[in-house]
């Protein structure tokens, strides 16, 4: 049965200080990694799609990375506005979201 | 560009009623997907369309769950009759893409809450 864990449930930093949030998973057949954020009151905002094992993907202080069994997504720098949950979902035999990390950064 | 819309944004009733939930997807977006999110948990496909065909919805509890897709456009999701346990927030995405899950647009969901 295909899996996702996220960790840290939640994560609390200062402006400024950088971390990763990880994407854990068993599928078989690893058709896609996808990351999302989502804000409060509204729904999943698209960030990244990983295909295979050593891509590698940025926007502005994001960047994710993918390997066989788990993502990560790095935050350089963080700002407040980068508070929200941050959403794994992988594709193999159906689609399967994680149940997110939630960050909160504080100025 | 607009986004994609979901009504009503709010929904309270009592167990064992109906009701129903609409969404328009982003224009010219062939895929639409519906979601279930519990609260504190990530989302969980119901229902894939793609056009107005159903692809996926294996995850759709159709004893009381159904949905339907109008000339490949809007979407109605239904509940009949309410349990306590589908008090949720209600997602619809839609993708220009087939197949792959790449890059849905969500609308902002409806929370239903059952009494």
């Amino acid at each position: 049965e295909d899996q996702v864990t996220q960790s840290p449930e939640a994560l609390r930093l200062q402006e400024g200080e950088s971390s990763s949030l990880n994407c854990s998973y068993t599928v078989s057949g690893l058709r896609g990694l996808f990351w999302y954020r989502q804000d409060p009151g509204k729904g999943p905002e698209f960030l990244f799609t990983l295909y295979s094992a050593g891509e590698e993907k940025e926007k502005e202080r994001l960047k994710a990375t993918l390997t066989k069994k788990e993502s990560f997504l790095h935050i350089t720098a963080p700002k407040p506005e980068d508070s929200a949950t941050y959403l794994c979902a992988v594709y193999g035999n159906k689609l399967v979201f994680g149940a997110g990390t939630i960050l909160r950064v504080k100025s | 560009e607009a986004g994609v819309a979901q009504s009503p944004r709010y929904k309270i009733i009592e167990k064992r009623q109906s009701v129903a939930f609409w969404c328009n997807p982003i224009s010219g977006h062939a895929t639409l997907y519906w979601y279930q999110q519990i609260l504190g948990q990530g989302p969980k496909l119901l229902i894939q369309f793609q056009n107005n065909g159903v692809v996926d919805d294996s995850q759709l509890p159709k004893d009381r769950f159904s949905a339907e897709r109008l000339k490949g456009v809007d979407s109605t999701l239904k509940i009949q009759p309410a349990k306590l346990e589908d008090s949720a927030v209600y997602l619809c995405a839609s993708s220009p893409r087939d197949g792959t899950y790449n890059e849905q647009f969500f609308g902002p969901g409806t929370r239903l809450t059952v009494l």
